[in-house]
């Protein structure tokens, strides 16, 4: 099993559209969480970092669920800009040793 | 701002064939990390190190070479080169305190490595 899961998609969703990502992990000495997103052949880039308590960020709501080991990614009012793979990372034990999910594709039509 | 950068961007090499792909960041950054991504499959840590001098293992660190002989620059080498790391291998750095990265890695463009 792998120890960060990711819904592969791809999420194809209309302008405007609601769309939520979830990931799990195994690990639960995880500490700290966070989204990444990448475009199609670049690096990826920090989305946003994911708090206990969930957090936003305009139309990104990250939430946390340490009980059942999942966070997640809501996109409200999607944009054709937000086409992108979304990678969910964990990090474990608090070090330098973040896992990363092998990414959720999203493509936003007009 | 150049950020990281990593050369070369592209890299055919053949089986048995030693290479070093190099990767600067000139945002002071104490944390630099080498990556490499497979499809199907998330971004998995070769190596890292936390300052000039100190380098350490990551989850997949065999069949490379590290060193960090400066703050900005952290080389990689493959030793000799087998098509299992035919991959694209991205560079990362970030802030640091206490010797662990801030969450917020900064990556270079990648570089696609093919082995034959």
């Amino acid at each position: 099993r792998k120890e960060v899961e990711q819904d592969p998609g791809p999420f194809n969703v209309p302008e405007g559209a609601t769309v939520a990502f979830n990931c799990t992990y195994s690990n639960s000495a995880s500490q700290s969480f966070f989204w990444y997103r990448q475009d199609c052949r670049k690096e990826p880039k920090l989305l946003m970092s994911v708090y206990s308590s969930g957090n936003e960020d305009g139309r990104f709501t990250a939430q946390l669920n340490r009980a059942s080991q999942y966070i997640s990614l809501l996109i409200r009012d999607s944009k054709l800009s937000d086409s992108a793979t979304y990678l969910c990372v964990v990090r474990v034990w608090d070090n330098n040793d973040m896992r990363f999910g092998a990414g959720t594709r999203l493509t936003v039509k007009p | 701002n150049a950020g990281v950068t990593q050369t070369p961007k592209f890299q055919v090499l053949k089986t048995g064939q030693s290479m070093t792909l190099q990767c600067a960041q000139d945002m002071n950054h104490e944390y630099m990390s080498w990556y490499r991504q497979d499809p199907g499959m998330g971004l998995r840590l070769i190596h890292y190190s936390v300052g000039a001098g100190i380098t350490d293992q990551g989850e997949v660190p065999n069949g490379y070479n590290v060193s960090r002989s400066t703050t900005e620059d952290f080389p990689l080498r493959l030793l000799s080169a087998a098509p299992s790391q035919t991959s694209v291998y991205f560079c990362a750095s970030s802030y640091s305190t206490a010797g662990r990265n801030t969450g917020e890695l900064f990556f270079g463009e990648g570089s696609r490595l093919t082995v034959l």
